[in-house]
């Protein structure tokens, strides 16, 4: 298997349930990102980690929490999302030398 | 501050057509890298060029070109004889180094047969 594996493709949660996205890259990167889109508005970098350590967060809010237990997993753990949460969440991963990312296919969360 | 616009929000072309996708950027650095993305409707973003701030060369692969203007702070691409393939949302990105990457707000190019 190769490139960006996201899953799930589609998830549908209440506001009051847990749940984690799980991305997986087999590309021998060692930086991993998750990335926001919703409707109408730009791309939105969340989190960034490289060599495992997290080296950004751009002031997301608590409920989301990031995980990464090694070069080649990262997870978005998720607990008491509001509807505003609904959006395609993208994992991606890159070298660090300036270089390009590669996206997975994103999890279309919807929250109810 | 980093920005990147795309003024274009909707572009609508025949098949055959050529399109070009404007991208202006900012940025007070002098060691940049540019990108260009395309996402189909599948939803994976995907990586079509990178090109750092001292390669002003312009690059042609197939029918994709790019043209890097430094003086205009502009990375336009051109896709020739367009195809309903291409129909997908082009997005551009500035990064300087990997944890700090922006992306422009995307085109939505629709290649109509």
């Amino acid at each position: 298997e190769t490139g960006v594996t996201q899953t799930p493709r589609h998830l549908v949660m209440g506001m009051t349930n847990k749940k984690s996205l799980k991305c997986e890259q087999h590309l021998g990167h060692n930086a991993m990102y998750w990335y926001k889109q919703s409707a109408k508005k730009p791309l939105e970098l969340m989190f960034v980690y490289s060599l495992e350590e997290r080296v950004e967060n751009n002031s997301v809010p608590s409920r989301f929490s990031p995980e990464c237990p090694n070069s080649s997993h990262l997870f978005l753990h998720l607990h008491t999302l509001q509807p505003e949460d609904s959006a395609l969440y993208l994992c991606a991963s890159s070298g660090t030398e300036g270089t390009e990312a590669f996206f997975g296919q994103g999890t279309r969360l919807t929250v109810v | 501050a980093q920005k990147v616009t795309q003024a274009q929000t909707e572009i609508s072309v025949v098949e055959k057509e050529d399109v070009t996708l404007d991208c202006v950027y900012e940025t007070r650095d002098t060691t940049y890298y540019l990108f260009w993305y395309k996402q189909p409707p599948s939803g994976e973003l995907v990586f079509l060029i990178r090109r750092n701030s001292f390669d002003e060369q312009n690059e042609i692969s197939g029918r994709y070109s790019w043209n890097f203007q430094k003086s205009t702070s502009s990375f336009n691409f051109t896709i020739t004889a367009s195809q309903v393939v291409d129909s997908a949302v082009y997005f551009c990105a500035l990064g300087t180094s990997y944890d700090k990457v922006i992306f422009g707000p995307g085109t939505s190019l629709s290649v109509i047969p």
